[in-house]
C-alpha cells in the first residue's frame, strides 16, 4: 500500500524567502505525482503534475521535482508571498491517488 | 465545462439522519473518485468509478456508506444513520484515463463539508 509522507508538517517564513517542501512515497511504481494547494475550508487546487517519465515541472514561481528511484518529490517556492499561505499537499498515483498529510505554510509580511 | 461541481457545499445534520451528496464531474472524464478529509489530514480514498462501474472501495467505506454513478455521469454518496465521526469534508475528483495509462491529473471539486451534531 502506498504511503505518502510530507515534511515539515508546518513552516513559517518571512516574505521573500525561498523555500522547499518535501514529499516521500513508499511505492516507486507511480504513474504521476501531483502537488495541490488547499486554503482553509476549501477544496484542492492543482499546482503541478509530474509524469513518471519526467524529472520536474515548473509554473511561475513554483518548481516541482521527482526522483522515483528514491521515492521523493520536492516543491520549491521562490520569493514567497503572504498569498502563498496555505496547506500544500502532494499525492502519488498508482491505481488511485494517495495523499500526504500536507505542509501548512505561513508566509509573514 | 467549469470543472467538478459538488452539492451541497455545507450540510449540518443530526446524528442518525441520512444524507446524500452529489458530484458532477468534468463531462469527458470517465473516472470519478470520492475522498474524505478530516481536519489536519490529507484526503483519504473512499471509492472510485470507471464510467458506471464501481471498481474499488476502501475499508473506510462502511456498510452505512453507499455510492452510485448510475449513468456514468454524476455520482451520489449516501451516508445512512450518520455518526459524529462522519463529520468531515467529502471531496469528489474526476480524471480521464485516455491514452496509454493513468497519467492524467485529477481535478477536484470544492467539497461538501458535513457536520453531524
Amino acid at each position: 500500500k502506498q504511503e505518502v509522507t510530507q515534511i515539515p508538517a508546518a513552516l513559517s517564513v518571512p516574505e521573500g524567502e525561498n523555500l522547499v517542501l518535501n514529499c516521500s512515497f513508499t511505492d516507486s511504481a507511480i504513474y504521476n505525482l501531483q502537488w495541490f494547494r488547499q486554503d482553509p475550508g476549501k477544496g484542492l487546487t492543482s499546482l503541478l503534475l509530474i509524469q513518471s517519465s519526467q524529472r520536474e515541472q515548473t509554473s511561475g514561481r513554483l518548481n516541482a521535482s521527482l526522483d522515483k528511484s528514491s521515492g521523493r518529490s520536492t516543491l520549491y517556492i521562490a520569493a514567497s508571498q503572504p498569498g502563498d499561505s496555505a496547506t500544500y499537499l502532494c499525492a502519488a498515483t498508482n491505481n488511485d491517488m494517495r495523499f500526504g498529510a500536507g505542509t501548512r505554510l505561513t508566509v509573514k509580511p | 465545462d467549469t470543472g467538478v461541481s459538488q452539492d451541497p457545499r455545507h450540510k449540518i445534520t443530526k446524528r442518525g439522519q441520512n444524507v446524500t451528496f452529489r458530484c458532477d464531474p468534468i463531462s469527458e472524464h470517465n473516472r470519478l473518485y470520492w475522498y474524505r478529509q478530516t481536519l489536519g489530514q490529507g484526503p483519504e480514498f473512499l471509492t472510485y468509478f470507471q464510467n458506471e462501474a464501481q471498481l474499488e472501495k476502501s475499508r473506510l467505506l462502511s456498510d452505512r456508506f453507499s455510492a452510485e454513478r448510475p449513468k456514468g455521469s454524476f455520482s451520489t454518496l449516501e451516508i445512512q444513520r450518520t455518526e459524529q465521526g462522519d463529520s468531515a469534508m467529502y471531496l469528489c475528483a474526476s480524471r480521464s484515463t485516455g491514452g496509454a495509462g493513468p497519467n492524467y491529473g485529477y481535478t477536484f471539486g470544492s467539497g461538501t463539508r458535513l457536520t453531524v451534531v
